[in-house]
């Protein structure tokens, strides 16, 4: 069984500044997805980064990157230029390749506060 | 507003209750997906549909709990007998089938909050 593992319950970092959140996962397949989802305070889940485990090239969405080592199994998310609206709730998750999977498996998430 | 929706937002109920939730998808979404979350944990999956099919189920559901889509667009998931360890924020989410061409990206719901006492 798939299994996803944060291992930093919170985190906090200056408006500005550049965080890391650390995200590990175990599984045997060799194609699948990872995710980063974001959930703020009282608000709904939203989906922040992906990545197809096949592709080489790490994602990026503006100030959103990741740090994707498949060796390691390690799947890391850099925020940069920090604000006070990426204050959340953050969730690495990891979905099996292949139609007729659908389910993702979410770690259990690390707490970012974004200090002015 | 075309996003995912649920109702009712919060639920408060006796032990030994029935309860059921509504999740209405983004309307051109044929996958729906129902997650349960506690306080402190990641969501965790329980069960999802490909139009009115209910093709997996987690070993969370148990015999209380049932999921339908019977038109393939919203869906329920009813909980019987309820126990203080429902205590829940139940989530759904939606996506398309994923293809090469179509991403797998599952949007989610508000939330339903369920509050055994």
């Amino acid at each position: 069984a798939q299994t996803v593992t944060q291992s930093q319950p919170e985190m906090s970092v200056q408006e500005a500044e550049t965080v890391t959140l650390s995200c590990t996962y175990d599984t045997s397949e060799n194609n699948y997805y990872l995710f980063w989802y974001k959930q703020p305070p009282s608000r709904q889940m939203i989906l922040v980064i992906r990545q197809e485990a096949y592709k080489q090239q790490n994602a990026t969405e503006n100030r959103f990157s990741v740090n994707f080592q498949k060796a390691a199994k390690s799947f890391s998310l850099k925020i940069s230029d920090s604000q006070l609206g990426d204050t959340a709730m953050y969730f690495c998750a990891f979905m099996n390749y292949g139609g007729s999977q659908g389910n993702l498996i979410f770690g259990k998430g690390t707490k970012l506060s974004v200090k002015p | 507003d075309t996003g995912v929706s649920q109702d009712p937002r919060h639920k408060i109920t006796k032990r030994g209750q029935n309860v059921t939730f509504r999740c209405d998808p983004i309307s051109e979404h044929n996958r729906l997906y129902w997650y349960r979350q506690t306080l402190g944990q990641g969501p965790e999956f329980l069960t999802y549909f490909q139009n009115e099919a209910q093709l997996e189920k987690s070993r969370l559901l148990s015999d209380r709990f049932s999921a339908e889509r019977p038109k393939g667009s919203f869906s329920t998931l009813e909980i019987q007998r309820t126990e203080q360890g429902d205590s829940a924020m139940y989530l759904c989410a939606s996506s398309l089938r994923p293809t090469v061409q179509v991403s797998n990206e599952q949007f989610f719901g508000p939330g339903t909050r369920l509050t055994v006492l």
